[in-house]
């Protein structure tokens, strides 16, 4: 398909990990981010994996990638209220000269 | 440590006014996108720049226009802004392969 594709709401108990899934569509994309917005806020880059990896962990995150699939992963480990955003995925598609290119996004709620 | 700044928070028009938003970066970055964010649609660029003076449509060009004379600033523009403009519009910048900065954003209302 055309398009970046997430679900679009997930509730977690604090404490619990959250995963949170992403299809891309461009087997080129040589890097793959993840974004995560706040009430009222822009974005801000939360985490990234290089294409020729397949996990990438800093602290609570991990981020899996399954290129074969074009499947992309978060995982946030120990939820906390905090961690209540709106989580992007997105990919460099280059077919369009670079551009950044956004799924819809994943509402994360996380109960206390 | 502010990297793009987008010159308004929030912005109310009224119908057939031309509007001009802007944004200024500090990074020196090549490139410089303009995004508008809606419930449920996620991210949808609307124009993209790669270089002064250089400009390249996006997913939804239709009823904008953007202006790239300087590398640190791209302007979006509503030639005549209509109720359906009235989104939060979000302003980025980046080098090649890098993350991408985010402006705060600018929610324009047009009524």
């Amino acid at each position: 398909g055309e398009d970046v594709e997430q679900s679009l709401f997930l509730s977690v108990r604090e404490g619990d990990s959250s995963v949170i899934n992403c299809t891309y569509t461009d087997s080129s994309s040589t890097y793959l981010y993840w974004y995560k917005q706040e009430p009222g806020a822009g974005l801000q880059l939360l985490t990234y994996i290089f294409s020729n990896m397949d996990m990438k962990q800093d602290q609570r995150l991990t981020v899996l990638l399954n290129k074969k699939d074009k499947h992309l992963s978060l995982r946030i480990a120990d939820t906390q209220t905090g961690d209540s955003a709106i989580y992007f995925c997105a990919e460099i598609r280059r077919e369009y000269g670079n551009k950044l290119v956004f799924g819809a996004g994943t509402i994360l709620r996380v109960k206390s | 440590d502010v990297k793009v700044t987008q010159s308004s928070r929030y912005l109310v028009k009224r119908t057939g006014e031309k509007v001009f938003l802007e944004c200024v970066q500090d990074m020196d970055h090549e490139n410089m996108f303009w995004y508008r964010q809606d419930p449920g649609l996620g991210l949808r660029l609307i124009y993209f720049s790669y270089d002064v003076k250089m400009k390249e449509k996006g997913d939804i060009p239709e009823g904008y226009s953007v202006s790239r004379e300087k590398k640190e600033r791209f302007s979006l523009i509503l030639e005549s802004a209509s109720t359906n403009q009235t989104s939060m519009y979000l302003c980025a910048a980046r080098g090649r392969d890098t993350e991408a900065f985010f402006g705060q954003g600018t929610r324009l209302t047009v009524v």
